[in-house]
């Protein structure tokens, strides 16, 4: 399995929090990305990063952010979390952006209340 | 919106059957990627096909791709219980984001 792991694993926050979602990863790899998994939409991309400091918006990233300050960690925030934001995050992460296969953490599930 | 949307959002089949799966999608890509689900994991590779490949075999797995038809799909022959899943594909378009369907749930039944 790739190194790649999420923390926390299971989440309750109350509206209104803010919320930071941590991905670790060993595998020295450039890309990384958030997704968001709920029923019947499959994943959405969040933001993702190309590099240390370098990221970009996905197709969902109002009331999200990334931060990406060493190669092997990239921070989702949820800036003040709401009921909307409740699901399922996934980090992944590639050695080209695209052109490869990507690695997916094990999730982290997120409700917010 | 999404690229890639799979057909049909689930299936249920004998242990032994082949299990086939399509996902259509809208705008042109570099490469088509399938990802299997299990319930309460992360998504795992399957196999990954080229614009310029027309087939391609992973052990019991075969992918096709039409891009004509803007379509492809995954094959799963004699099928396990262990195959019980969710199924994935994903596009990576030009702008090399990754871009995800809703998924096909698979059940094989004993």
């Amino acid at each position: 399995d790739a190194g790649i792991t999420q923390s926390p694993r299971h989440k309750v926050t109350e509206t209104g929090t803010p919320v930071t979602l941590r991905c670790h990863q060993t595998e020295n790899h450039r890309y990384m990305y958030w997704y968001r998994q709920d029923p019947g939409h499959g994943l959405r991309l969040i933001h993702y990063s190309y590099g240390v400091k370098d990221t970009d918006k996905g197709e969902v990233s109002d009331g999200y952010s990334v931060s990406r300050s060493k190669t092997e960690d990239f921070l989702l925030t949820l800036e003040s979390a709401t009921s909307s934001q409740t699901s399922v995050y996934f980090c992944a992460i590639s050695e080209e952006q695209g052109g490869s296969e990507a690695f997916f953490g094990q999730g982290t599930r997120l409700t917010v209340v | 919106s999404q690229q890639g949307e799979e057909d049909p959002q689930a299936l249920s089949i004998q242990e032994g059957e082949n299990a086939t799966m399509n996902c259509s999608y809208k705008t042109s890509i570099n490469n088509l990627q399938w990802y299997r689900q299990n319930s309460g994991r992360g998504l795992v590779h399957l196999i990954l096909i080229r614009s310029n490949e027309r087939e391609k075999h992973s052990g019991r797995l075969r992918v096709t791709l039409d891009t004509s038809k803007k379509s492809s799909s995954l094959l799963i022959t004699a099928s396990r219980a262990a195959d019980t899943a969710s199924y994935f594909c994903a596009t990576d378009r030009h702008d090399y984001k990754l871009s995800f369907g809703a998924g096909t749930t698979v059940t094989v039944r004993a």
